[in-house]
């Protein structure tokens, strides 16, 4: 069954580093998502992409964040400047745009970043 | 501003019963909901999910009952099974327009099946 894969499973970095987040949605699919979810609280949205350009975006997703789809099978999560407060376990999502399930967004099994 | 709520942080059902986790939600723009399960260090699994046009959604095991005047919806998991045990959580999505909505979610129940 396909699958939504993201790497790397764990990423530390100091603070102040840039990251990226890697996500391969799957490969149908065209919407893609970042959530986030701190330790303890609930998963948040950070930004969607369709047809290569944000689609939507909270109020998390500032100046520092952004997402990249550099080929066809990759979507990137960059962290320029990475703050302690980033440390999260981070999801990418992807959805198809038909059939029965049209609205369900299938997620990856998360990266979790620990800024130092 | 918790606009899904699950009142619930956790629910022990024994094995063989039917669990049955709970959810609210304010904002009345919503019109899909999506229930997700999800183990400890993994991603959220897709469960089952229902469109505000319907009322009920039937997936094997699982059963998802949704009050549109109440602004409620639960999920029903008949027989519970030791498998059954993880975080549940309940989402939501407003239309946007442009098909890219993000879920808002609650902060989960975890229920736990006891044998």
């Amino acid at each position: 069954e396909p699958e939504v894969t993201q790497t790397p499973s764990h990423q530390v970095t100091q603070m102040g580093q840039e990251v990226i987040l890697r996500c391969v949605p799957i490969s149908n699919h065209l919407y893609f998502y970042w959530y986030r979810q701190i330790l303890g609280q609930k998963v948040e949205f950070l930004v969607s992409f369709y047809n290569n350009e944000i689609s939507e975006k909270s109020e998390i997703f500032d100046d520092q964040f952004s997402v990249e789809r550099p080929d066809g099978s990759n979507f990137t999560l960059k962290i320029r400047s990475t703050k302690l407060e980033d440390s999260a376990m981070y999801f990418c999502a992807s959805k198809w745009t038909s059939g029965r399930d049209w609205e369900t967004q299938y997620f990856g099994p998360g990266t979790r970043l620990l800024v130092l | 501003d918790q606009q899904v709520k699950q009142n619930s942080p956790s629910l022990s059902v024994q094995e063989g019963r039917i669990s049955i986790l709970n959810c609210d939600y304010t904002n009345s723009m919503f019109d899909y909901f999506l229930w997700y399960k999800k183990y400890p260090a993994e991603g959220p699994t897709f469960l089952i999910s229902i469109s505000s046009i319907k009322d009920k959604n039937e997936d094997g095991r699982f059963t998802v009952f949704l009050n549109k005047s109440a602004k409620h919806l639960s999920l029903h998991i008949v027989p519970s099974q030791p498998g059954d045990s993880a975080v549940y959580f309940c989402a939501a999505s407003a239309p946007t327009g442009g098909g890219a909505d993000g879920l808002t979610f609650g902060k989960g129940t975890h229920l736990i099946i006891q044998p």
